[in-house]
Parts: structure tokens; sequence; C-alpha cells
């Protein structure tokens, strides 16, 4: 069974760092793209980036382009997403996804969600 | 980017009832168009992909149509697991978009 499983909800300082993860399970990790998708607080869903874990080929939003770096481990089956310094605009619930490429790529399984909340 | 434009936003319906929501993209996606059940407190989740296949699992009471620009899900009955928020993406290009969600609630 194809599993996403995320880290624990953060509590951040605006300026601070964080990096989120995303452990996948029952599939091979370098054969499909994993990816990110934002949701803040009451809204609608954002693509924000994918990644290739074979060759670490990454696509971003231009919307979120510089604000975050997406990075994959293939000895942990393990992708992440991290800022370097965060604002409050970045609080949202952050779901790890596998995207699946047919026409164009859907995504056919999502983490539990990582609430990321910037506060001072 | 291509803008998705959902409706309507939100609907009002009961178990038993057969409801349809649109989708319009701002242009020609062909077939490249998914839709999302989210329910409250949950992750989305996959229902249908490539306009009109049903995802594997997902019950025959959904169902998609459309192509290019305009595109429908269709669910009947509905149940009432079915009152969630529903999402259109395409998937035709990067960036990757959404519409902005149509909520279903029970008359």
């Amino acid at each position: 069974e194809v599993k996403l499983l995320q880290s624990a909800a953060e509590l951040k300082k605006p300026g601070e760092s964080l990096k989120i993860s995303c452990e996948a399970s029952g599939y091979r990790f370098t054969d499909d793209w994993i990816g990110w998708v934002r949701q803040m607080p009451g809204k609608g869903l954002e693509w924000v980036s994918m990644i290739y874990p074979s060759d670490s080929d990454a696509r971003y939003s231009p919307s979120f382009q510089g604000r975050l770096t997406i990075s994959a481990d293939r000895s942990t089956n393990t992708a992440y997403l991290q800022w370097r310094s965060l604002e409050a605009s970045d609080t949202a619930l952050y779901y790890c996804v596998r995207p699946i490429y047919s026409r164009g790529y859907y995504f056919d399984r999502w983490g539990q969600g990582t609430l990321v909340v910037v506060s001072s | 980017d291509i803008q998705m434009t959902q409706s309507p936003s939100s609907l009002s319906a009961s178990a038993g009832d057969r409801v349809t929501i649109n989708c319009r993209a701002s242009e020609n996606i062909r077939v490249y168009l998914s839709w999302y059940r989210q329910r409250p407190g949950e992750a989305p989740d996959l229902l249908i992909f490539d306009a009109a296949t049903l995802e594997t699992g997902v019950s025959s009471r959904f169902s998609g149509s459309g192509s290019g620009t305009d595109f429908t899900l269709t669910i009947s009955p509905l149940q009432y697991e079915d009152f969630a928020t529903y999402y259109c993406q395409q998937t035709y290009t990067t960036p990757i978009t959404f519409g902005q969600g149509t909520r279903l609630d029970m008359k």
C-alpha cells in the first residue's frame, strides 16, 4: 500500500528556518515524482513544487520559486520542503503528494498534511 | 497560468440527489483534468483523472465529462460521505492549477 507519512505540525517565528518531511512507502521511490500542495486556512489548493528523486529534477510554481526548496533523499525515501526565512503568510497546511503522469500530472496519493504556523 | 473557475461555489442537496459541478479552463486543456473530493479535516482524494477516468476504488456514483475548456463532475445518487468540497485541477501544463472549490452541503 502506498503511503506518504508527513512530519508533525510546526510553530515558528517569522525569520526562522524550517524543513518539513514526507516519508514514502509502498512503491519504488525513484520511479515517481513527489511533491507538495499548500492549503492556506479556509482556502483552496495550490501546487507548490515537485521533484523526481531519481535525478533530483525539480519544478516549482512561479508563485513559490525562490521562497522555498524541495529536495529528496533516496536513501530514506523521504522528500523535504525547506524555508530559509519564514513569513506569517507561510502559515498553511502543506500536503505531500505523489504526482502520476497520464495526460499531465495528477495526484493519486496524499499525505495527512503538515500544519505550519508562523507567528511572533 | 491557466485559470480554473468552478461553478457554483457552493450548493445544497439531499442524500439521493443528483448534483453537477462545473469547471471551466481559461484555455484549451483537452482532457487534462482531474477532480478531487476533500472531506472536512481530511486530505483530498482523487476521484477522476483524464476528465472521465474513474480512479481505482472510487464509486461509480461519480462521473466526469468534458473536453477543451468545459468540464463536469456528476454525483448520483448523493451519499452522506459526499458532503464535502470538490476541486478540479488542470494537468495540461505547469504551473498545475486548481479551481477555487465547490462546497457541497446537506440541505
